[in-house]
């Protein structure tokens, strides 16, 4: 079965400056998908980002990216110019490839943003 | 889109009451998955449907909870009896299949409380 493992319950950042949230899986396959998931206090989860493991390319959107390392099986988010916004519970989850497959998260990272 | 709608938003009952959560996808979507959210165990997938059938139901914590997903719009998860113990939020995703990287979209959570 595969895991996904966040190790940082908790990280802080300075408003406008960079945060990396980190994020390691394990698995035997070869193809997959990633993501990152962000949730604020209204609870609702929000997808910010998607790697697809046969993609070589880190994936970005806007403000936000990731560091796919794929023989370390290692998914980090970079933020930058952190805004207050920001502050959430961020999920890391796996996911098999193929249809309908469930997704697997990580513990979450609870990330504050200081102005 | 009104996304995937979840109700009740709030549920507070007593221990062994009969507790029914229900949802529906977004139009158009053929996977529909149930997870639990709690602190101890963060977010976990109790069930999912591909065109209405359940596929995989190994995360459902024992006899006392139910789904069905008697059509492509609606799905149910029922708790009978309820105990403290299932206090949780419980959240509702759906998702096309025509796309293997297609996200899923969840809906905003059922806050339930057992007392």
């Amino acid at each position: 079965a595969q895991t996904v493992t966040q190790s940082q319950p908790e990280m802080s950042v300075q408003e406008a400056e960079t945060v990396t949230l980190s994020c390691t899986y394990d698995t035997s396959e070869s193809d997959y998908y990633l993501f990152w998931y962000k949730q604020p206090p209204s609870r609702q989860m929000i997808l910010v980002i998607r790697q697809e493991a046969y993609k070589q390319q880190n994936a970005t959107e806007n403000r936000f990216s990731v560091n796919f390392q794929k023989a370390a099986k290692s998914f980090s988010l970079k933020i930058s110019d952190s805004q207050l916004g920001d502050a959430a519970m961020y999920f890391c989850a796996y996911r098999s490839a193929g249809y309908g497959n469930k997704l697997v998260f990580g513990a979450g990272t609870i990330l504050r943003v200081k102005s | 889109d009104a996304g995937v709608i979840q109700s009740p938003r709030h549920e507070v009952t007593e221990m062994g009451q009969e507790v029914t959560l229900r949802c529906k996808p977004i139009s158009g979507h053929n996977s529909l998955f149930w997870y639990r959210q709690t602190m101890m165990r963060g977010l976990e997938l109790l069930i999912y449907f591909n065109n209405n059938v359940p596929i995989d139901d190994s995360g459902m914590p024992e006899d006392r909870f139910s789904a069905k997903m008697p059509n492509a719009s609606f799905s149910t998860l029922k708790i009978q009896p309820s105990e403290p113990r299932d206090s949780a939020v419980y959240f509702c995703a759906s998702r096309i299949r025509t796309g293997v990287a297609n996200e899923q979209f969840f809906g905003p959570g059922t806050r339930l409380t057992v007392l």
